[in-house]
């Protein structure tokens, strides 16, 4: 069975800082996921990694696969309160031509001036 | 381009009624799968449907059930329903084309809340 692990759960960091979520995973798989949960809403899509050394970034986020170690990171630079959210990470476990995504816990991220 | 919707976006039930709930794809997308989103168990996956069909399934009781019609149009069904069952139920969609920014668009959710 597919486990997802994500750490931290709870991040809380100051505006301006840096910092990484990590998203470890135990059966191999063909992508990984990371989305962006905002209080009472719906999961924003942020990037997919396709392949191993894959690296993508969007403004202050940067997400990274490491396929061997079945790792995904997503690094946040100079935060800002904007970045506020809940982060999950997710692999598909069926293949590459269907879905069926397992997610990690989620870590909820507060940026504080 | 619209986005997933989903309906209704809030229900309340009591326990031992039965729901359904409705999903709408991006348009052109033919899979779409549905998701539980609990505090204590996070999310997940119910089950996944293309063309009709059911691909994959869930770690969850028959109650739990599904179908897709022939325009991507999606609904799932709760029978029986359990105060457990009170949750977030995302809906989404992908076209899955296999390229480099495949992946699955969430709609805005339905609230179910069991009494």
């Amino acid at each position: 069975e597919l486990k997802v692990e994500q750490n931290p759960l709870f991040l809380s960091m100051q505006e301006g800082k840096n910092y990484t979520i990590y998203c470890n995973y135990s059966t191999t798989s063909d992508r990984l996921y990371w989305y962006r949960q905002d209080p009472g809403k719906s999961l924003e899509s942020l990037f997919v990694l396709l392949s191993n050394g894959a690296v993508k970034q969007e403004g202050r986020l940067m997400a990274s696969l490491d396929t061997k170690a079945r790792l995904s990171t997503l690094h946040i630079t100079a935060a800002v309160h904007d970045l506020s959210a809940t982060y999950f990470c997710a692999v598909c476990n069926s293949g590459g031509s269907n879905y069926k995504l397992t997610f990690g816990k989620g870590t909820l991220l507060t940026v504080n001036p | 381009k619209a986005g997933v919707t989903q309906t209704p976006r809030y229900l309340i039930k009591t326990r031992g009624q039965q729901v359904t709930l409705s999903c709408s794809p991006i348009s052109g997308h033919r899979s779409v799968s549905w998701y539980q989103q609990t505090p204590g168990q996070g999310l997940q996956f119910l089950f996944e449907y293309f063309s009709e069909t059911q691909r994959n399934k869930g770690n969850f009781p028959g109650r739990f059930s599904g179908r897709q019609f022939s325009n991507s149009r999606s609904e799932m069904n709760v029978s029986t329903l359990e105060l457990g069952d009170s949750a977030l139920y995302l809906c989404a969609s992908s076209s899955l084309s296999g390229g480099s920014t495949d992946t699955q668009y969430f709609g805005p959710g339905t609230r179910l809340t069991v009494l």
